[in-house]
């Protein structure tokens, strides 16, 4: 099974600055997702990082706010741009190794508090 | 669009059993089961595919019924260990979503 580095793995930021979490795997991986895990709900998928490519963002995130990248099959960065309260949430990197429908694997995730 | 789960919450003695029931709206083809325990990352416990199978991890089954779009996960002699959030998945596309989760107490 997969394993995943994620870091940090919290942080506590000022509003109207950006963090950036990175994600390496172990080995090459088909698909890397960022959800995010606000406090006490369950997880909400921000984007699919697409490798080589722009990543995929679902309904209410956008690149401005969430840009992404995925130079390769074993790592992935998602920025936090801009931050407010609002933002602070576990970040959480997961893959598929072998591609859709997969089970997932999910790094340690990133606690983010934003003052 | 999200799976529902139920109940929200659930609070058993060891030994004791509990059902956590994940339905939604779609057809479904598979259904995940995760488990999530304070502070750590979700961990798989389990997928279900059309065709209504049992399966097993431990001490803790799961069943799908594709007809009613439901699955049930069955948790049998809880464990102390067994303490977490569960939350079940369905894929639309690529795209896992998560239900709203279930929170499991197991009490000595």
């Amino acid at each position: 099974s997969a394993v995943i580095s994620q870091k940090p793995s919290r942080d506590i930021c000022q509003r109207g600055t950006s963090l950036t979490i990175q994600c390496q795997v172990d080995s090459q991986v088909t698909m890397m997702f960022w959800y995010r895990q606000q406090p006490g709900q369950s997880l909400t998928l921000i984007a699919t990082a697409n490798q080589g490519s722009e990543a995929t963002y679902e309904s209410g995130f956008v690149i401005d706010k969430f840009p992404i990248s995925r130079p390769n099959l074993t790592f992935s960065t998602l920025t936090v741009s801009n931050m407010s309260p609002e933002d602070s949430s576990i970040y959480l990197c997961s893959v598929t190794e072998t591609g859709l429908n997969e089970k997932l694997f999910f790094g340690s995730g990133t606690q983010l508090s934003v003052l | 669009q999200q799976p529902v789960q139920s109940p929200q919450a659930v609070i058993l003695r060891e030994g004791e059993d509990a059902v956590i029931n994940c339905s939604s709206s779609k057809a479904l083809y598979s259904v995940h089961w995760y488990r999530q325990k304070h502070g750590e990352a979700p961990v798989f416990l389990m997928i279900l595919l059309k065709g209504g199978e049992q399966k097993g991890h431990e001490k803790i089954s799961a069943s799908f019924n594709e007809k009613k779009q439901q699955s049930s996960l069955y948790l049998t002699a809880s464990q102390l260990s067994y303490s977490g959030t569960y939350f079940c998945g369905t894929y639309a596309g690529n795209m896992l979503t998560f239900g709203g989760g279930t929170r499991l107490m197991v009490k000595p």
